[in-house]
């Protein structure tokens, strides 16, 4: 089945910086991956997601690239501020399974 | 954004007692609801998948007739936590998919944080 790893497990940056986390993938079927924002003592918030077919996405601060040759994809935050520390899941998902999630990075954003 | 609300935020009881907890899709149809475990630092665990009008499947672990799941209507599914126990204290998490939208993306609820004492 899938497995998804996820790197670092914890990232420290200072405002204003950018931070990058990866995430890697067995399943080659595998064809949505979403990124989600987990604040403390909240549920996970879709941030931004990407489908195989594309290979980058990007959302005013938050982009999203995938390499399906490699099986990685990964978060770019750029202008980072205080309210993006959290914790980050990303997952990989085949059509029609379920979501299999990443163990999740806590970030960190110093002022 | 798709908007899931879950209800209680947070439910302190006894051990022995039931706890019922439900999640509602707020502006869309979910054929398709989740429910999750998340212990402090940890990933999202999947408990099980229920569809609406069907009986719910269950992850592997995952003791059905402890967590029972009701998937009532396109809008509301609830778990219930039966004779609960300190072990079951945890973060529960709903999500649903919008069955009239992109097919895989899940949307979540802001958790439940049961404590049993």
């Amino acid at each position: 089945g899938e497995n998804v790893e996820q790197h670092p497990s914890t990232l420290s940056v200072q405002e204003g910086d950018s931070a990058v986390i990866k995430c890697t993938y067995s399943d080659s079927a595998s064809n949505y991956f979403p990124w989600y924002k987990q604040e403390l003592g909240k549920g996970p918030q879709l941030i931004i997601d990407i489908r195989s077919n594309v290979g980058e996405k990007k959302d005013q601060r938050i982009a999203v690239t995938l390499n399906k040759t490699a099986k990685h994809f990964s978060l770019h935050i750029t202008e980072t501020q205080p309210e993006d520390s959290a914790v980050y899941f990303c997952a990989a998902v085949v059509y029609g399974q379920n979501f299999v999630f990443g163990p999740g990075t806590r970030l960190s954003v110093l002022p | 954004g798709a908007v899931v609300s879950q209800h209680p935020s947070w439910v302190i009881c006894k051990s022995g007692t039931s706890v019922k907890i439900e999640c509602r899709s707020l502006d869309f149809q979910a054929t398709t609801m989740f429910w999750y475990r998340q212990f402090p630092k940890q990933s999202l665990m999947l408990m099980a998948t229920s569809n609406e009008g069907s009986k719910a499947t269950y992850e592997q672990g995952v003791e059905k007739d402890k967590f029972l799941i009701n998937h009532a209507s396109l809008t509301l599914s609830t778990l219930t936590v039966t004779s609960a126990h300190p072990e079951d204290s945890s973060f529960y998490i709903c999500s649903a998919r919008d069955g009239g939208g992109v097919q895989e993306t899940q949307y979540f609820g802001p958790g439940t944080r049961l404590l049993v004492l």
